[in-house]
């Protein structure tokens, strides 16, 4: 069983530029997560989806988004970026309906914002 | 807001030395407890889910304890291994569909 992809792996940007991220979830995971870590930080919840509709959103401004397609491929979009949006943007998937079920996580997608 | 504390932020051992290390978290509203291994350039790994207060899991020399009345859960490491070094990391999960995860903890096995 294939595991959770996350595309691109590494990404260079500008102030001011937008960004997409994209994940792949393992195959019949219906529930994907995003999360970004920074230096110093654990990892901060951004949004969950599941069956193309967040359910859940963390603390984060409105220039990050996402969204869900039908094949549970999910995308993560930052617009406006900030030099603070460098960060590692984790997602993962998970089998079940409930954060009762364990996170697969993708390799994650290093942004950095110049 | 919700806090996850981890304790310590970092720990050193030496092979064969048994540790542990202690996740705190809100004792109210409680949904489940995950503990992740991430080492260093992987993804984080899953090692136990936790929903049940007294829940004891185990997985090969680790093992973990969960107490919701307190709020807090306990991982064990055994005669620690080299390939044990890596940041544990826990996360609670308040309601149905969310997760909130700890800064972890650090740990270094020395040969």
């Amino acid at each position: 069983k294939a595991g959770v992809t996350q595309t691109p792996r590494y990404l260079i940007k500008t102030r001011g530029q937008q960004v997409t991220l994209s994940c792949s979830p393992i195959s019949g995971h219906r529930s994907v997560s995003w999360y970004q870590q920074t230096p110093g930080q654990g990892l901060q919840f951004l949004f969950e989806y599941f069956s193309e509709t967040q359910r859940n959103k963390g603390n984060f401004p409105g220039r990050f988004s996402g969204r869900q397609f039908s094949n549970s491929r999910s995308e993560m979009n930052v617009s406006t970026l900030e030099l603070g949006d460098s960060a590692l943007y984790l997602c993962a998937s998970n089998s079940g309906a409930s954060s009762a079920y364990e996170q697969y996580f993708g390799p994650g997608t290093r942004l950095t914002v110049t | 807001i919700l806090n996850v504390e981890q304790s310590p932020q970092s720990l050193h051992v030496q092979e064969g030395d048994s540790t542990n290390f202690t996740c705190s978290f809100p004792s109210s509203n409680f949904y489940a407890l995950h503990w992740y291994r991430w080492e260093t350039a992987k993804s984080p790994e899953a090692l136990f889910v936790m929903t049940l207060n007294g829940d004891e899991k185990k997985k090969g020399r680790i093992s973990a304890t969960l107490n919701t009345k307190e709020g807090y859960s306990y991982l064990y490491i055994k005669g620690s291994q080299p390939e044990d070094s890596a940041t544990y990391l826990c996360a609670f999960a308040p309601g149905f569909q969310k997760l909130v995860f700890g800064t972890g903890t650090r740990l270094l096995v020395s040969p």
